[in-house]
């Protein structure tokens, strides 16, 4: 089955240390993306990218950094920068930069 | 297991028509229930429901959360073409950082 997958469902990490959100999709996507959600707010977006070896910085890419590398994979590094980084991490990958979105089932970051 | 179904998952109606979107969950320690607009870019934040029984309005947008039925619904009257979108239903769990996400229900408005 066709899908994206993201990993870990939790995941715990100590102030100062840089962590690794991972998002993989199989449904030969072009374009992917990261969200942010928090308590009484809507999505945010992060980062996205429209085509492999290429990203472009969304509303809050402030202490974010990721990487295309390779078409099915968009990790997302949560840098020592950010300032509140503990939220709910959503990937999503579609066909085309306007296609429609398909979502992972989400991370749940907690930093402390 | 957690979870957040929407239905139906595709509806076509003609323009003036209302509409009325499902969203049902089983998620432990509900908090918030929320609803998004999809169209060709970053999903639009519609409402925000918490308590049971109180309609939230925006325009022709209405919602209203029943923690009995452990649903939602999103009516959309006098529908118009630029309706036409993927709603998607996402509920947040008590822990604050815990969201699960419905699939949505792509909505065709015609001329």
């Amino acid at each position: 089955d066709g899908g994206i997958t993201q990993s870990p469902k939790y995941l715990f990490r100590k102030e100062g240390q840089n962590v690794t959100l991972s998002c993989e999709q199989n449904l030969n996507h072009d374009a992917m993306y990261w969200y942010r959600q928090d308590p009484g707010q809507g999505l945010r977006l992060i980062y996205y990218s429209q085509i492999v070896n290429d990203f472009q910085k969304g509303d809050i890419a402030e202490g974010y950094s990721v990487s295309r590398e390779k078409k099915e994979s968009f990790p997302l590094t949560v840098t020592s920068a950010q300032k509140n980084p503990t939220a709910f991490y959503l990937c999503a990958s579609s066909i085309g930069p306007l296609g429609e979105q398909y979502f992972g089932p989400g991370t749940r970051l907690t930093v402390t | 297991e957690d979870k957040v179904v929407q239905s139906p998952l595709s509806l076509v109606v003609h323009e003036g028509d209302t509409v009325t979107l499902n969203c049902s969950y089983e998620v432990t320690n509900f908090r918030s229930l929320l609803w998004y607009k999809q169209e060709k870019k970053a999903p639009t934040f519609l409402f925000m429901l918490t308590s049971s029984g109180i309609e939230k309005k925006s325009g022709r947008l209405s919602s209203i959360l029943d923690k009995k039925e452990l649903s939602s619904i999103l009516n959309i009257t006098a529908t118009q073409t630029g309706d036409s979108a993927i709603y998607l239903c996402a509920v947040e769990a008590n822990t604050g950082n815990q969201f699960y996400f419905g699939t949505g229900t792509s909505l065709t408005v015609i001329p």
